[in-house]
């Protein structure tokens, strides 16, 4: 069974580049079929999309992010990142990463979820 | 605000039926039926429901039902239990190949 684990800074400084690592487990980024996602969720509020990438390194964002995301794969190390520049407050949020599998259109397997504050 | 719209509560009491309804256009909803379904308990990640606008991954009950109409996808909980109890958000590709959430619905079991 595939597992995926969030991992990176708890806390980050506002104007500060957010920078996050799912580590993926059970299973090969590489093996094809599979979009590697991150969503966010706000304290208290509903889940955001924020993009996610192909082992070939084909990227997708949330159009109303993506001027601040990249989003990366490290098939050596069966893992994925995510780079969030200039947050402010509102960054604020639990992020998952999860799998979502292109052939039936779902999220999979996520992470348990890891909680960003971003604050001086 | 989200791109899907999604009522912002319902409940239901033991036993009952609930449908939860998940809005979007023809360029995700109405477009595809890569409609997914999850539920989310306090402090814990989504779990996927139904795929596929209809399917069910194996666990989860019979009372989980999806269906779509047009632009508009539902969630129906059948025969209600307190473990139901959650938040449900629906999900859509879109014709962008991005993805979208709805904004999500808070089921109370009276």
């Amino acid at each position: 069974q595939v597992q995926l684990q969030e991992s990176g800074p708890g806390l980050v400084k506002p104007s500060q580049t957010l920078s996050l690592t799912c580590t993926v487990s059970g299973g090969s980024i590489s093996s094809g079929g599979y979009y590697w996602s991150w969503i966010r969720q706000h304290p208290g509020k509903g889940l955001e999309w924020i993009g996610y990438i192909y082992y070939s390194g084909s990227t997708y964002y949330n159009p109303s992010l993506k001027s601040r995301v990249t989003i990366s794969v490290d098939t050596s190390k069966n893992q994925f990142s995510l780079k969030l520049s200039s947050v402010t407050a509102a960054d604020t949020a639990v992020y998952y990463c999860a799998d979502y599998d292109i052939l039936t259109g779902y999220l999979d397997y996520w992470g348990q979820g890891t909680l960003v504050t971003v604050s001086s | 605000q989200s791109a899907l719209t999604q009522p912002a509560s319902v409940s239901g009491s033991p036993g009952q039926s609930i449908t939860i309804s998940c809005t979007g256009t023809s360029s995700d909803v109405g477009g595809y039926n890569y409609v997914s379904w999850y539920q989310q308990h306090p402090g814990k990640a989504p779990k996927l429901m139904i795929y596929e606008v209809s399917n069910r991954p194996s666990g989860v009950p019979d009372r989980f039902s999806g269906s779509k109409s047009g632009n508009t996808a539902s969630l129906t909980i059948s025969g209600l239990q307190a473990e139901d109890e959650a938040d449900y958000y629906c999900s859509s590709y879109t014709s962008s190949s991005t993805l979208e959430f709805g904004g999500g619905t808070k089921l109370t079991v009276l």
